[in-house]
């Protein structure tokens, strides 16, 4: 079956580290999207891709990149890490086109930054 | 821009109706979800809504009315595993999805 999964699943790193977080789905959808889920704050776009080699900035980019090289992957990188980045990140994937566009979530990645 | 208000908690007991109210505001409406999330894990899709009216989706509906910015979810005949958060998000132009906080509903026995 087709899905979508994120790796590690926990993870726990040291302030000032690079740390990637992956994404990877098998639905050929062509739009993924990075999300971070904190108390109080909901789900916040972090940044999103509309296919291969294209990607945007959301509305809380600072400190995160992605790359998308291929269909199904979209990993998140931290380039320095911060306890304020401590959170649960999603990854999430659609198809393109009018009518599709409910997003379909991986099961998170809960990182601690110390 | 654009804002969402849900209630932050609710609490229902088994087996009784709940309506879990969402109102927005937004620039440009193009349809509104509603997720479910129970804790530890992801959200997942419940309902879409476009046109204003009511759907149905088994014990779930969903009710839309874009002149007043409101919505609902429905649930009907409560279960405990309905214990969860509900999500309502925007779905905003370029395939984007703004969600709002969430409301936590825990059901009683």
């Amino acid at each position: 079956d087709a899905e979508i999964t994120q790796s590690p699943r926990h993870k726990i790193t040291e302030t000032g580290r690079q740390v990637t977080l992956a994404c990877h789905q098998t639905w050929n959808h062509n739009n993924m999207f990075w999300y971070r889920q904190d108390l109080g704050h909901g789900l916040r776009l972090i940044h999103y891709s509309y296919g291969v080699h294209d990607t945007n900035k959301g509305e809380v980019s600072d400190g995160y990149s992605v790359s998308r090289s291929n269909t199904e992957d979209l990993p998140l990188t931290l380039e320095s890490a911060a306890s304020s980045q401590t959170s649960v990140y999603f990854c999430a994937s659609s198809e393109s086109g009018q009518g599709k566009n409910t997003q379909y979530f991986g099961p998170g990645t809960r990182l601690t930054v110390l | 821009g654009q804002n969402i208000d849900q209630p932050t908690e609710m609490t229902a007991t088994e087996g009784a109706i709940v309506q879990i109210n969402c109102t927005y505001q937004t620039s440009g409406f193009n349809g509104l979800f509603w997720y479910q999330q129970h804790a530890g894990e992801a959200p997942t899709f419940l309902s879409y809504n476009v046109l204003d009216g009511l759907e149905e989706k088994g014990r779930f509906s969903s009710f839309l009315s874009r002149s007043k910015g409101y919505s609902y979810l429905l649930l009907k005949e409560l279960q405990m595993k309905d214990s969860a958060s509900y999500l309502c998000a925007l779905y905003s132009s370029a395939s984007k999805i703004i969600f709002g906080s969430g409301t936590r509903l825990s059901i009683r026995p």
